[in-house]
Protein backbone atom coordinates (compact mmCIF):
# COMPACT_ATOMS: atom_id res chain seq x y z
CA UNK A 1 0.00 0.00 0.00
CA UNK A 2 1.51 3.25 -1.47
CA UNK A 3 2.27 5.77 2.01
CA UNK A 4 3.37 9.46 1.18
CA UNK A 5 4.91 11.50 3.82
CA UNK A 6 5.62 15.02 3.81
CA UNK A 7 8.50 16.69 6.77
CA UNK A 8 8.69 18.47 8.20
CA UNK A 9 4.67 19.20 8.90
CA UNK A 10 5.58 22.78 9.49
CA UNK A 11 8.03 25.62 8.55
CA UNK A 12 8.62 29.18 9.32
CA UNK A 13 11.56 31.01 7.41
CA UNK A 14 12.45 34.50 6.98
CA UNK A 15 12.11 36.31 3.59
CA UNK A 16 13.89 35.50 0.50
CA UNK A 17 15.55 32.30 1.80
CA UNK A 18 15.60 29.75 -0.27
CA UNK A 19 14.15 26.20 1.14
CA UNK A 20 13.17 23.09 -0.19
CA UNK A 21 10.48 20.73 1.00
CA UNK A 22 10.06 17.03 0.84
CA UNK A 23 8.11 14.30 -0.15
CA UNK A 24 8.80 10.41 -0.01
CA UNK A 25 6.42 7.47 -0.99
CA UNK A 26 6.64 3.70 -0.67
CA UNK A 27 6.26 2.57 -3.66
CA UNK A 28 8.42 3.77 -6.42
CA UNK A 29 6.23 1.85 -9.05
CA UNK A 30 4.93 5.20 -9.89
CA UNK A 31 2.72 7.26 -12.90
CA UNK A 32 3.79 10.53 -12.27
CA UNK A 33 3.51 12.90 -8.85
CA UNK A 34 2.43 16.52 -8.70
CA UNK A 35 2.70 18.99 -6.48
CA UNK A 36 0.09 21.26 -4.74
CA UNK A 37 -0.71 24.62 -2.92
CA UNK A 38 -3.62 25.08 -0.69
CA UNK A 39 -4.51 28.51 1.34
CA UNK A 40 -6.51 28.55 4.19
CA UNK A 41 -10.29 27.68 3.36
CA UNK A 42 -9.62 27.01 -0.59
CA UNK A 43 -9.42 23.91 -2.84
CA UNK A 44 -5.82 23.18 -4.09
CA UNK A 45 -4.00 24.56 -6.87
CA UNK A 46 -1.94 22.40 -9.24
CA UNK A 47 1.88 23.82 -9.03
CA UNK A 48 4.07 21.17 -10.45
CA UNK A 49 3.37 17.58 -12.77
CA UNK A 50 6.33 15.77 -13.23
CA UNK A 51 5.87 12.30 -15.10
CA UNK A 52 7.57 8.75 -14.18
CA UNK A 53 10.10 9.41 -16.77
CA UNK A 54 10.74 12.96 -15.75
CA UNK A 55 13.54 13.81 -13.14
CA UNK A 56 12.39 17.79 -12.89
CA UNK A 57 10.03 20.30 -13.98
CA UNK A 58 10.45 24.03 -12.58
CA UNK A 59 7.84 27.02 -13.36
CA UNK A 60 8.74 30.29 -12.39
CA UNK A 61 10.86 30.11 -8.42
CA UNK A 62 9.61 26.72 -8.23
CA UNK A 63 11.31 23.53 -9.35
CA UNK A 64 10.34 20.02 -8.14
CA UNK A 65 12.78 16.81 -8.63
CA UNK A 66 11.88 13.59 -8.95
CA UNK A 67 13.92 10.04 -7.98
CA UNK A 68 11.79 7.05 -8.30
CA UNK A 69 14.33 4.88 -7.07
CA UNK A 70 14.59 6.48 -3.88
CA UNK A 71 10.89 6.92 -3.19
CA UNK A 72 11.89 10.60 -2.81
CA UNK A 73 10.67 14.52 -4.71
CA UNK A 74 11.87 17.81 -3.73
CA UNK A 75 10.30 21.25 -4.49
CA UNK A 76 12.69 24.01 -4.55
CA UNK A 77 11.39 27.55 -3.50
CA UNK A 78 13.64 29.88 -4.89
CA UNK A 79 13.78 33.84 -3.20
CA UNK A 80 10.85 33.19 -0.82
CA UNK A 81 7.84 35.67 -0.42
CA UNK A 82 5.55 36.40 1.98
CA UNK A 83 2.78 35.64 -0.57
CA UNK A 84 4.57 32.14 -0.84
CA UNK A 85 2.63 31.45 2.69
CA UNK A 86 0.08 28.60 2.34
CA UNK A 87 0.50 24.49 3.23
CA UNK A 88 2.28 22.31 0.01
CA UNK A 89 0.98 18.99 -0.57
CA UNK A 90 2.44 16.10 -3.32
CA UNK A 91 0.21 13.49 -4.69
CA UNK A 92 1.74 10.00 -6.14
CA UNK A 93 -0.14 8.89 -8.92
CA UNK A 94 -0.45 4.75 -9.41
CA UNK A 95 -3.23 2.92 -9.21
CA UNK A 96 -4.77 5.76 -6.99
CA UNK A 97 -3.32 9.67 -6.56
CA UNK A 98 -2.53 9.65 -2.72
CA UNK A 99 -1.51 12.35 -1.04
CA UNK A 100 1.18 13.57 1.71
CA UNK A 101 -0.11 15.55 4.90
CA UNK A 102 1.30 18.56 3.53
CA UNK A 103 3.86 20.93 5.04
CA UNK A 104 2.36 24.29 5.84
CA UNK A 105 4.85 27.08 5.21
CA UNK A 106 5.40 30.44 6.72
CA UNK A 107 7.38 33.10 5.20
CA UNK A 108 8.25 35.82 8.04
CA UNK A 109 8.01 38.91 6.76
CA UNK B 1 -12.19 28.75 -18.54
CA UNK B 2 -14.24 27.22 -15.99
CA UNK B 3 -12.60 25.17 -13.75
CA UNK B 4 -13.91 22.11 -11.38
CA UNK B 5 -17.75 23.71 -10.06
CA UNK B 6 -18.44 22.72 -6.35
CA UNK B 7 -21.88 22.72 -4.66
CA UNK B 8 -23.03 23.71 -1.73
CA UNK B 9 -19.90 25.71 -0.69
CA UNK B 10 -20.70 25.39 3.26
CA UNK B 11 -23.45 23.04 4.31
CA UNK B 12 -24.65 22.90 7.89
CA UNK B 13 -27.40 19.60 8.96
CA UNK B 14 -28.58 18.33 11.47
CA UNK B 15 -27.39 14.23 12.32
CA UNK B 16 -29.56 11.92 10.24
CA UNK B 17 -30.56 13.99 7.61
CA UNK B 18 -29.46 13.17 4.14
CA UNK B 19 -26.58 15.38 2.53
CA UNK B 20 -26.00 15.74 -1.06
CA UNK B 21 -22.71 17.26 -2.73
CA UNK B 22 -22.89 18.22 -6.27
CA UNK B 23 -19.56 18.26 -8.79
CA UNK B 24 -19.18 19.46 -12.03
CA UNK B 25 -15.80 18.66 -13.96
CA UNK B 26 -13.81 20.35 -16.62
CA UNK B 27 -14.91 19.89 -19.74
CA UNK B 28 -13.49 17.53 -21.49
CA UNK B 29 -11.86 15.61 -18.52
CA UNK B 30 -12.55 11.76 -18.26
CA UNK B 31 -11.91 11.52 -14.73
CA UNK B 32 -13.31 12.04 -11.84
CA UNK B 33 -12.36 12.02 -8.35
CA UNK B 34 -13.92 12.82 -4.79
CA UNK B 35 -11.97 13.25 -1.79
CA UNK B 36 -12.76 14.23 2.21
CA UNK B 37 -10.26 16.43 4.25
CA UNK B 38 -9.98 16.70 7.88
CA UNK B 39 -7.39 17.99 9.92
CA UNK B 40 -6.51 14.47 11.23
CA UNK B 41 -6.18 12.20 8.04
CA UNK B 42 -5.54 14.41 5.84
CA UNK B 43 -6.89 13.91 2.39
CA UNK B 44 -8.37 10.49 1.68
CA UNK B 45 -9.96 9.18 -2.03
CA UNK B 46 -13.38 8.35 -1.54
CA UNK B 47 -13.93 7.50 -5.28
CA UNK B 48 -13.16 7.93 -8.68
CA UNK B 49 -14.82 7.50 -11.67
CA UNK B 50 -13.42 7.20 -15.70
CA UNK B 51 -15.35 8.02 -18.66
CA UNK B 52 -18.14 7.79 -15.97
CA UNK B 53 -18.00 4.37 -14.38
CA UNK B 54 -16.87 4.07 -10.97
CA UNK B 55 -13.14 2.29 -10.62
CA UNK B 56 -12.62 2.14 -7.39
CA UNK B 57 -14.70 2.85 -4.75
CA UNK B 58 -12.73 1.35 -1.87
CA UNK B 59 -12.01 4.32 -0.42
CA UNK B 60 -15.84 4.91 0.82
CA UNK B 61 -16.35 5.19 4.22
CA UNK B 62 -19.53 3.12 4.46
CA UNK B 63 -22.83 2.27 3.42
CA UNK B 64 -24.26 5.73 4.09
CA UNK B 65 -21.62 6.59 1.24
CA UNK B 66 -22.74 6.67 -2.34
CA UNK B 67 -21.70 8.33 -5.43
CA UNK B 68 -23.19 8.79 -8.73
CA UNK B 69 -22.03 9.96 -12.09
CA UNK B 70 -24.50 10.12 -14.76
CA UNK B 71 -22.92 12.14 -17.84
CA UNK B 72 -19.78 13.62 -18.27
CA UNK B 73 -20.59 16.65 -16.94
CA UNK B 74 -22.05 16.22 -13.16
CA UNK B 75 -21.76 13.89 -10.07
CA UNK B 76 -23.00 13.66 -6.80
CA UNK B 77 -21.76 12.50 -3.35
CA UNK B 78 -24.64 11.40 -1.03
CA UNK B 79 -24.64 10.88 2.51
CA UNK B 80 -27.92 9.44 4.41
CA UNK B 81 -28.20 9.03 7.06
CA UNK B 82 -25.11 11.83 7.78
CA UNK B 83 -23.28 11.73 11.58
CA UNK B 84 -21.12 13.94 12.78
CA UNK B 85 -18.29 12.27 12.00
CA UNK B 86 -18.66 13.46 8.73
CA UNK B 87 -18.19 17.19 9.16
CA UNK B 88 -15.24 17.02 6.74
CA UNK B 89 -14.55 19.39 3.49
CA UNK B 90 -15.41 17.20 0.31
CA UNK B 91 -13.76 17.78 -2.48
CA UNK B 92 -14.27 17.05 -5.44
CA UNK B 93 -11.28 16.89 -8.39
CA UNK B 94 -11.30 16.22 -12.42
CA UNK B 95 -8.49 14.87 -14.70
CA UNK B 96 -7.79 13.71 -18.38
CA UNK B 97 -6.41 10.18 -18.37
CA UNK B 98 -5.26 8.81 -21.27
CA UNK B 99 -6.64 4.88 -21.23
CA UNK B 100 -7.00 3.40 -17.71
CA UNK B 101 -3.55 4.68 -16.11
CA UNK B 102 -2.43 7.69 -14.36
CA UNK B 103 0.19 8.25 -16.76
CA UNK B 104 -0.26 11.86 -17.68
CA UNK B 105 -3.24 13.48 -16.04
CA UNK B 106 -3.15 16.49 -13.90
CA UNK B 107 -5.53 17.10 -11.18
CA UNK B 108 -7.45 20.11 -10.86
CA UNK B 109 -9.71 20.80 -7.81
CA UNK B 110 -12.71 22.25 -7.07
CA UNK B 111 -13.26 24.98 -3.97
CA UNK B 112 -14.74 22.55 -1.70
CA UNK B 113 -17.93 21.54 0.09
CA UNK B 114 -17.92 22.56 4.26
CA UNK B 115 -19.74 19.96 5.74
CA UNK B 116 -21.05 20.41 9.76
CA UNK B 117 -22.99 17.66 11.14
CA UNK B 118 -24.60 18.48 14.46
Amino acid sequence: KQEVTQIPAALSVPEGENLVLNCSFTDSAIYNLQWFRQDPGKGLTSLLLIQSSQREQTSGRLNASLDKSSGRSTLYIAASQPGDSATYLCAVGDDKIIFGKGTRLHILP
Amino acid sequence: DAGVIQSPRHEVTEMGQEVTLRCKPISGHNSLFWYRQTMMRGLELLIYFNNNVPIDDSGMPEDRFSAKMPNASFSTLKIQPSEPRDSAVYFCASSFIAGDRFSGGELFFGEGSRLTVL
